[in-house]
């Protein structure tokens, strides 16, 4: 199985400045096809995960464009340029390069 | 409005049954693959199962093999969660969601979650 590590666990942000999360897989997750199969979500108090990142870099529909997810092989980063209130919650990042899926353990990003 | 609704979770003693439902409205599963990712209390998400849209494929965790098993119903617009054998490790809040980028992950909408609590 393909392990998925995040760092930090948690994250105290100031609003208005920006955050960094790192993602790191045990194994490449580069498919022969060219796509890496790297994703981001979010789950927000109480709510379901939502859709953030998908393929290292897109963003999801109706993500504001201070998201954005970068990477290669095995290292990712997800950044906010400025953080705001709304961001609170748990970001995971997840392979889908091959079953079964995993997900990193989490990062929660809560207000200073 | 556009959604995933999950039914069926409750209570049961360990060894029991339980069928989770997964509903689509005003979304189709059409050329997608859809999936079961659970969340035990106050721990991260795990990934469970998918199923494709035909139904000619189905995937397991190994944690759940043998135990869970997917079905559609007649329109394919339902998808059930076949949960036998259950074990208190398998408490947890379980999502279905729709992947539109066939079984690599990308799981566009989620459902509300329904609560399975497996005790005795």
């Amino acid at each position: 199985d393909i392990v998925m590590t995040q760092s930090p666990l948690s994250l105290p942000v100031t609003p208005g400045e920006p955050a960094s999360i790192s993602c790191r897989s045990s194994q490449s997750l580069l498919h022969s096809n060219g796509n890496t199969y790297l994703h981001w979500y979010l789950q927000k108090p109480g709510q379901s995960p939502q859709l953030l990142i998908y393929l290292v870099s897109n963003r999801a529909s109706g993500v504001p464009d201070r998201f954005s997810g970068s990477g290669s092989g095995t290292d990712f980063t997800l950044k906010i340029s400025r953080v705001e209130a709304e961001d609170v919650g748990v970001y995971y990042c997840m392979q889908g390069l091959q079953t079964p899926l995993t997900f990193g353990g989490g990062t929660k990003v809560e207000m200073k | 409005q556009v959604q995933l609704v999950e039914s069926g979770g409750g209570l049961v003693e360990p060894g029991g049954s339980l069928r989770l439902s997964c509903a689509a409205s005003n979304l189709s599963f059409r050329d997608s693959y859809v999936n079961w990712i659970r969340q035990a209390p106050g721990k991260g998400l795990e990934w469970v199962s998918y199923i494709t849209d035909s139904g000619s494929a189905m995937k397991y965790a190994d944690s759940v093999k043998g135990r869970f098993t997917l079905s559609w119903d007649n329109a394919k617009t339902s998808l059930f969660l076949q949960m036998n054998s259950l074990r208190a490790e398998d408490t947890a809040v379980y999502y279905c969601a729709r992947d539109r980028r066939r079984g690599y992950g990308v799981f566009d909408y989620w459902g509300q979650g329904a609560l399975v609590t497996v005790s005795s």
